[in-house]
């Protein structure tokens, strides 16, 4: 079983658009994250939750929302896609936040035209 | 500002050793991760320093000095599939983790 799972994984659409990504993690950790990877492949944290409950939100677009319906489910939804929104979206979990150790999903590959 | 710095690119050789380094500038300390991410998938943990000193879990050793703001991951014996990004990452004050931009190592025959 996928640990953390994200779907989809690839995903090409127009600028303008709006779409959404999926994450789900079966460890039972509390916290989840969004990151995203860019061609030059700085990992960014957008956002964090825990419990449901955001605890981080780095300066993004509020064209990006997150929503957790429970602890295991994190999405991201986004708005009015833009070239710069190209990039790998990556969901992670962890234990308690101050733990560090991170369990990616695989990535969403997102590519905007 | 929260800075971490490490080199672009490495090449070594089967076999060889290598040592990949990382300095730090952040806002408090609470730990510093390193992570193994090949080409198109995700980041996987390595290792984790809080104390200074060496941390050995076969092939791979990191070290840590506090006091200099310094880590260096150390993979022995490399093998090909050792080819990869490698990511230091610390943990500041907020518990906020830090990325650097990675390393990408290159292994040749």
């Amino acid at each position: 079983d996928t640990a953390v799972s994200q779907t989809p994984k690839y995903l090409v659409t127009q600028m303008g658009n709006d779409k959404s990504i999926k994450c789900e993690q079966n460890l039972g950790h509390d916290t989840m994250y969004w990151y995203k990877q860019d061609s030059k492949k700085f990992l960014k944290i957008m956002f964090s939750y825990n419990n449901k409950e955001l605890i981080i939100n780095e300066t993004v677009p509020n064209r990006f929302s997150p929503k957790s319906p429970d602890k295991a489910h994190l999405n991201l939804h986004i708005n009015s896609l833009e070239l710069g929104d190209s990039a790998v979206y990556f969901c992670a979990s962890s234990l308690p936040v101050d733990t560090g150790e991170l369990f990616f999903g695989e990535g969403s590959r997102l590519t905007v035209l | 500002g929260q800075n971490i710095d490490q080199p672009t690119e490495m090449t070594a050789t089967e076999g060889a050793i290598v040592q990949i380094n990382c300095t730090y500038q952040t806002s408090g300390f609470n730990g510093l991760f390193w992570y193994q991410q090949h080409a198109g998938e995700a980041p996987t943990f390595l290792s984790y320093n809080v104390l200074d000193g060496l941390e050995e879990k076969g092939r791979f050793s990191s070290f840590l000095s506090r006091s200099k703001g310094y880590s260096y991951l150390l993979l022995k014996e490399l093998q090909m599939k050792d080819s990869a990004s490698y990511l230091c990452a610390v943990l500041d004050s907020n518990y906020q983790l830090i990325w650097g931009a990675g390393t990408k190592l290159i292994i040749k025959p």
